[in-house]
């Protein structure tokens, strides 16, 4: 089954703890991002990989890191939290063949930071 | 830069259509994207349209594009219950990687 998985899926931490938060897809997708999902304002990207050791800055990358050591793994870092990156996440992995577009998105990580 | 806009909310009762607009600002968008999220989870991608198209019929969803106009939109026929959730439209670009979402329109439908 093709599937995009996150962990963990609900985190409180506290200002200044580093963190990382999962994120592996088995679909073999060279594309892969990292979003925030906040109230009012839709789903805004952090980063984005388009292959192996390829990243690039998205609309909200401050306080965030990413890497991509292998294609199906990418990890987001948050090396000092703060409380205005309290939010809902997500990963995605995209990818295109013969024309049609497949997307997967993981489930979700819910953060709180105190 | 570029904007997706989209209403709020929209109630519908089971077995109407329901229509969900989406505006977008990017003249240059190549691909329009619908999304369905449901409580507690991730985005499923629903349907996508090329630009250069007017319409794209999936079962009970239909997409119209008005390049023009720059608006999109979704009607779902047949509306279930089981349709209740918040619906994403999304643009892109020429390039690949970067997707501009709405702010989500959550559906209700009510037996």
């Amino acid at each position: 089954e093709a599937q995009v998985t996150q962990n963990p899926r609900y985190l409180i931490t506290v200002t200044g703890k580093k963190l990382t938060v999962t994120c592996s897809q088995n679909m073999n997708h060279e594309y892969m991002s990292w979003y925030r999902q906040d109230p009012g304002l839709g789903l805004r990207q952090i980063y984005y990989s388009m292959n192996v050791e390829v990243t690039d800055k998205g609309d909200v990358p401050e306080g965030y890191k990413v890497s991509r050591k292998e294609k199906r793994n990418f990890p987001l870092i948050l090396e000092s939290p703060s409380p205005n990156q309290t939010s809902l996440y997500f990963c995605a992995s995209r990818d295109r063949d013969r024309g049609q577009e497949t997307q997967y998105f993981g489930p979700g990580t819910r953060l709180l930071v105190l | 830069g570029e904007d997706v806009e989209q209403s709020l909310f929209l109630s519908v009762r089971e077995g109407d259509s329901s229509v969900i607009n989406c505006t977008y600002t990017d003249s240059s968008s190549t691909y329009l994207y619908w999304y369905k999220q449901e409580p507690g989870a991730g985005l499923q991608l629903l349907t996508y349209i090329f630009s250069n198209m007017d319409m794209k019929q999936d079962q009970r969803l239909t997409v119209l594009l008005n390049k023009k106009d720059k608006h999109l939109s979704l009607r779902i026929a047949d509306t279930q219950t089981g349709d209740s959730a918040i619906y994403f439209c999304a643009e892109r670009g020429t390039g690949f990687q970067k997707l501009v979402f709405g702010t989500g329109t959550r559906l209700l439908v009510s037996p």
